[in-house]
């Protein structure tokens, strides 16, 4: 299985200010013959299922606000959030479609400070 | 957009199977995109289960291979899941969702059922 490790488990950002979320992974989720990145992330608030915020690493979901992207290749990837607001608040996941079983990062839970 | 609708017992005996079905509406369940069972217990992270293309094709994670079913039925536009030999481990939030097109990313959920395993 690729295994899915996410830094920090949790952190606390100031409202407007930037929050960076990694994910590393234990192999390449690179497919070489279309130079894609099969790596996801998901933004998941209490009560509520995943919603899926990027795709292929740095593809931003319809209707997903600009404040989200996506960067990284290989087996390091990192979603930021530019400018915190309130309704950030959540738990962030990455997930890899590299390969089967599908596996997620263990989540890192955003707060204010 | 397509809406996804669990259904199911929320209480299921230890030793015992564990069914859900998952409603497609609001769109085709015989698209090019794969029909997925993810869980996650109370207070931790996503488990994926597995994936069902609409021919019949699937996956499964292989923690849970040799106790996981999943299967479709087109004329009813739904998929489900079984899981047997339940134990207390197994108590969590079960979503269904669809793969985004081209991607096994999940772009569409439902709103998640939780079943325990409990005598």
């Amino acid at each position: 299985d690729i295994v899915m490790t996410q830094s920090p488990d949790s952190l606390a950002v100031s409202l407007g200010e930037r929050a960076t979320i990694n994910c590393k992974s234990s192999q390449s989720v690179l497919y070489s013959s279309n130079n894609k990145n099969y790596l996801a992330w998901y933004q998941q608030k209490p009560g509520q299922p995943p919603k899926l915020l990027i795709y292929w690493a740095s593809t931003r979901e319809s209707g997903v606000p600009d404040r989200f992207s996506g960067s990284g290749s290989g087996t390091d990837f990192t979603l930021t959030i530019s400018s915190l607001q309130p309704e950030d608040v959540a738990v962030y996941h990455c997930q890899q479609y590299y390969a089967t079983p599908r596996t997620f990062g263990q989540g890192t839970k955003v707060e204010i400070k | 957009h397509v809406q996804l609708q669990e259904s199911g017992p929320g209480l299921v005996k230890p030793s015992g199977t564990l069914s859900l079905t998952c409603a497609v509406s609001a769109g085709s369940i015989s698209t090019d995109n794969w029909w997925t069972w993810v869980r996650q217990p109370p207070g931790k992270g996503l488990e994926w289960i597995g994936e069902i293309y609409h021919s019949g094709i699937t996956n499964y994670n292989p923690s849970l291979k040799s106790r996981v079913t999943i299967s479709v039925d087109k004329s009813k536009s739904q998929f489900s899941l079984k899981l047997n030999s339940v134990t207390a481990a197994d108590t969590a939030i079960y979503y269904c969702a669809r793969s985004l097109l081209g991607t096994t990313a999940f772009d569409c959920w439902g709103l998640g059922t939780l079943v325990s395993v409990s005598s």
